[in-house]
């Protein structure tokens, strides 16, 4: 049980360049977020989708897009990265059940974005 | 929008004493979650200790406890005993129980030194 993976841990990509962020979860959350850290700022949502087939806006959408491939999986894409994305990614998971949520969020180790 | 506030981006304890770290929030919602996250230098995000907003008795978890106040919308979080291990950025989250998506809204962080 390896809980949330993502990869890859370590990424640096030249102004214009894009890349897609893979998160994987083996949980069987409903749940799945994508958020970025930048310092002194906390954590920030960009996307997250509910349960599978449905994705939604978060606090900081701009420059990316979202896939849910499948209830396991759930990618981040930059298709023009932008030297304002760099930042740490954390992907997260978490169960719903009988439409009530239940507690923490279990997130994933992150991936250390720089954009030059 | 929700927002949460931590006042202290740092604070310094001698092993073996207690430290307070201090959180407030704003919402007009009834029904919510509230969150103190843990992150080392190796960036993994731990959950520390969650409150549920209709619950009147403070969480506790070993030597973690918190003193939730729903009126004055504060929840800090008591560290006692404290380790070397506890070095690390704290994080206070707000989850709502009124919009989809179980979203967590976080503060900018604390972060926590323990000195020999």
């Amino acid at each position: 049980n390896a809980g949330v993976t993502q990869t890859p841990k370590f990424q640096v990509l030249k102004t214009g360049q894009s890349m897609t962020l893979q998160c994987a979860q083996d949980m069987n959350h409903n749940s799945m977020y994508w958020y970025r850290q930048d310092p002194g700022m906390g954590l920030r949502l960009i996307y997250y989708s509910a349960s599978e087939g449905t994705t939604d806006k978060g606090e900081v959408p701009n420059g990316y897009n979202v896939s849910r491939l499948n209830k396991r999986e759930f990618s981040l894409r930059l298709e023009s990265a932008a030297p304002s994305q760099t930042s740490v990614y954390f992907c997260a998971s978490s169960e719903r059940l009988a439409g009530q949520y239940l507690y923490e969020q279990y997130f994933g180790p992150g991936t250390r974005l720089t954009v030059t | 929008a929700q927002t949460v506030t931590q006042s202290q981006p740092e604070m310094s304890v001698q092993e073996a004493e207690t430290v307070t770290l201090s959180c407030t929030y704003d919402t007009s919602e009834s029904d919510y979650y509230l969150f103190w996250y843990k992150q080392p230098p190796s960036r993994q995000m731990i959950l520390v200790i969650r409150q549920e907003a209709y619950k009147q008795q403070n969480a506790t978890e070993n030597r973690f406890s918190v003193n939730f106040q729903k009126a004055a919308k504060s929840f800090s979080l008591k560290i006692s005993d404290s380790q070397l291990g506890d070095a690390a950025m704290y994080f206070c989250a707000y989850r709502s129980e009124e919009t989809s998506g179980s979203r967590l809204t976080f503060g900018e962080g604390t972060q926590l030194t323990v000195n020999p």
